[in-house]
């Protein structure tokens, strides 16, 4: 069985660009998460959808934005580019929204603002 | 607000014990999860506690305290595979949709 799989791998932007960033779960699994992680430090808290809808949002300004499709895939988009916004960026998905279900992570995108 | 913090760094020697603390303040608890992260890959789940005590598997041990707001992991018989970041994290109970992460604590193993 597949895992998380995200979209594009590696991706290199300007300052003032857009970005979509694009995660498919793992088969069943309806619930997705967006991460975004800065060298050495760990996962910080983007969004969280389950069954389309956000259930989630952590600290992060208007520029982030997410949505989840009928087949649970999810995209992040970001607008508006800062330097800062260079980071490793990790879609995991669980089966539900219990609290003791663990999270599956895709690879992440690696994120590169000049 | 939310805090969970966990020691930058730790080195131990192939084939001994380490314990990895992790002390939380969050405004929910729905249970705690340690996971681990190789350098340029995603993190795995290790482990997920909810009442307090200890749970084994294997050569790794989680341990929880509501109370103290405390958690550690417990890596016996060390090996150089081990080497690797440990992210402690909490379930937000805040509505529960939300996990949170500490900083991340880098272990190295020697031989």
């Amino acid at each position: 069985d597949a895992g998380v799989t995200q979209s594009p791998t590696h991706l290199i932007k300007t300052r003032g660009q857009h970005v979509t960033l694009r995660c498919s779960p793992i088969s069943g699994h309806k619930s997705v998460s967006w991460y975004q992680q800065v060298l050495g430090q760990g996962p910080q808290f983007i969004f969280q959808y389950y069954e389309k809808e956000e259930r989630g949002r952590g600290n992060f300004p208007d520029r982030f934005s997410a949505r989840q499709f009928p087949n649970y895939s999810s995209e992040l988009n970001v607008n508006a580019l800062l330097l800062g916004d260079s980071a490793l960026y990790l879609c995991a998905s669980s089966s539900t929204r219990q609290a003791n279900e663990k999270l599956f992570f895709g690879s992440g995108t690696q994120l590169s603002v000049l | 607000g939310q805090n969970i913090d966990q020691p930058t760094e730790m080195t131990a020697t192939e084939g001994a014990i380490v314990q990895i603390n992790c002390t939380y303040q969050t405004s929910g608890f729905n249970g705690l999860f340690w996971y681990q992260q190789h350098a340029g890959e995603a993190p795995t789940f290790l482990s997920y506690n909810v009442l307090d005590g200890l749970e084994e598997k294997g050569r790794f041990s989680s341990f929880l305290s509501r109370s103290k707001g405390y958690s550690y992991l417990l890596l016996k018989e060390l090996q150089m595979k081990d080497s690797a970041s440990y992210l402690c994290a909490v379930r937000d109970g805040a509505g529960g949709f939300k996990t949170i992460f500490g900083a991340g604590t880098r272990l190295f193993v020697k031989a």
